[in-house]
């Protein structure tokens, strides 16, 4: 089984600044990896989809990169609506998540 | 539009039953990949199933044997059937669709629904 791991956990940092997300897997998964934001109460939404395409409708100020084992989600430019957690996902004998990185407001 | 509404959830005692069900709308469940997800009040994301559109199902280990994934094309619908139902099955049930272009299918939901609250206590 491939297990996925974010990191950090928490991300604490001010409105324009960067933010630089990072999920690594146990095995290789060549670049069938996404990227999802979710907000208190919402359901999640997908930003990136094959370690590096943006889904329609997502700012240009995320971007996903990697392949194989290690992945990243930037945020070039936080926004207010920006601060959030963020998962990783893959499939592996269906589909499995991240633990998630919770970015928050210093 | 494209629109996912799930339903079905509520209070079950441990060891009950519980079928979601999941309508869609804009487009046909039996051309796409269709999966649930579940969220734990306060915790993350966790895959729970999968039917392919040839009718393929996958599980993930924590609800095999347990849970059925099923599929009504005449009503474009997908269910979950939920048996022996424990404490740790308590969250937040969503139905989610995998990204599909004219040529493949992507591993990334790029559709959800609004979800629905399963809490399984005696």
């Amino acid at each position: 089984e491939i297990v996925l791991t974010q990191s950090p956990a928490t991300l604490s940092l001010s409105p324009g600044e960067s933010a630089t997300l990072s999920c690594r897997a146990s095995q290789g998964v060549s670049s069938d990896l996404a990227w999802y934001q979710q907000k208190p109460g919402q359901a999640p939404r997908l930003l990136i989809y094959d370690a590096s395409n943006r889904a329609t409708g997502i700012p240009a100020r995320f971007s996903g990169s990697g392949s194989g084992t290690d992945f990243t989600l930037t945020i070039s430019s936080l926004e207010p609506e920006d601060f959030a957690v963020y998962y990783c996902q893959q499939r592996s004998n269906g589909r499995t998540f991240g633990p998630g990185t919770a970015v928050d407001i210093k | 539009e494209v629109q996912l509404v799930e339903s079905g959830g509520g209070l079950v005692q441990p060891g009950g039953s519980l079928r979601l069900s999941c309508a869609a709308s804009g487009f046909t469940v039996s051309s796409n990949y269709m999966s649930w997800v579940r969220q734990a009040p306060g915790k993350g994301l966790e895959w729970v199933s999968v039917i392919y559109r040839g009718g393929s199902t996958y599980y993930a280990d924590s609800v095999k044997g347990r849970f059925t994934i099923s599929r009504d094309n005449s009503k474009n619908t997908v269910y979950l059937q939920m048996n022996s139902l424990r404490a740790e099955d308590t969250a937040v049930y969503y139905c989610a669709r995998d990204l599909c272009s004219s040529t493949r299918c992507y591993p990334a939901f790029d559709h959800w629904g609004q979800g629905t609250l399963v809490t399984v206590s005696s």
